[in-house]
């Protein structure tokens, strides 16, 4: 399967900053990427889609305004958590779907505010 | 999108066999049925994928029956290491997004 590199793989930022999180497909050009969301002890939330040149498709509830999603190229994918507050603490996940054995994920990054 | 069912938890010693049922009673003829692990403060792996029968690769297997409502993920003697969170998806294909159900948390104790 495809090889996805997510960074960094934690953060530690001051309330009312922006993180940007990376997802770089190594050897494989995606068109999309996933964006997830996971909280301690629950499952991995969808939070937007990301499409190579073009906006992403966010799902419901997911602030647009406040997760930047930036798919410049078809090997990088960026997330930027704007003005962070506490809540916004989380498990962040990137994924894509490569050729062969379907979904491949980061390694994730886990972000904190404080 | 199938909703998938799955038990919330199981436990099971070392060296045990271990079979995961998951539950997709409106599974469509498209869709395929894909189990990933996932490991704490890690992304999910994928382990097996299929569409109908058997499928079995170097660390599990996966039972489909005919109706293919349900699949079981089979684990064959289980070690400390296979503690981990196992999601059961359906999937038509097409680049669309997995979605995640709550999964099953496996405790494997020595």
């Amino acid at each position: 399967g495809a090889v996805v590199s997510q960074h960094p793989s934690w953060v530690i930022c001051k309330s009312g900053t922006s993180v940007k999180i990376e997802c770089r497909s190594l050897d494989f050009q995606a068109t999309t990427m996933f964006w997830y969301r996971q909280f301690p002890k629950q499952s991995l939330m969808l939070m937007a889609t990301s499409n190579e040149g073009s906006k992403a498709t966010y799902e419901q509830g997911v602030e647009k305004d406040k997760f930047l999603i930036n798919h410049a190229s078809l090997t990088l994918s960026t997330l930027t958590v704007t003005s962070a507050h506490p809540e916004d603490s989380s498990f962040y996940i990137c994924g894509l779907e490569g050729r062969v054995n379907g979904y491949t994920f980061g390694s994730g990054t886990r972000l904190t505010v404080v | 999108l199938a909703k998938t069912t799955q038990p919330i938890s199981m436990d099971s010693y070392e060296g045990q066999e271990v079979n995961i049922t998951c539950s997709h009673n409106n599974i469509a003829t498209n869709d395929y049925i894909t189990w990933y692990q996932q490991f704490p403060s890690q992304g999910p792996r994928f382990i097996i994928q299929g569409y109908k029968t058997k499928v079995t690769n170097e660390v599990a297997s996966l039972f489909i029956p005919a109706d293919r409502k349900s699949s079981t993920l089979s684990l064959p003697r289980v070690s400390l290491s296979d503690t981990a969170v196992y999601y059961c998806l359906v999937k038509n294909s097409g680049n669309t997004p997995l979605v995640f159900g709550k999964g099953t948390r496996l405790s494997v104790i020595a």
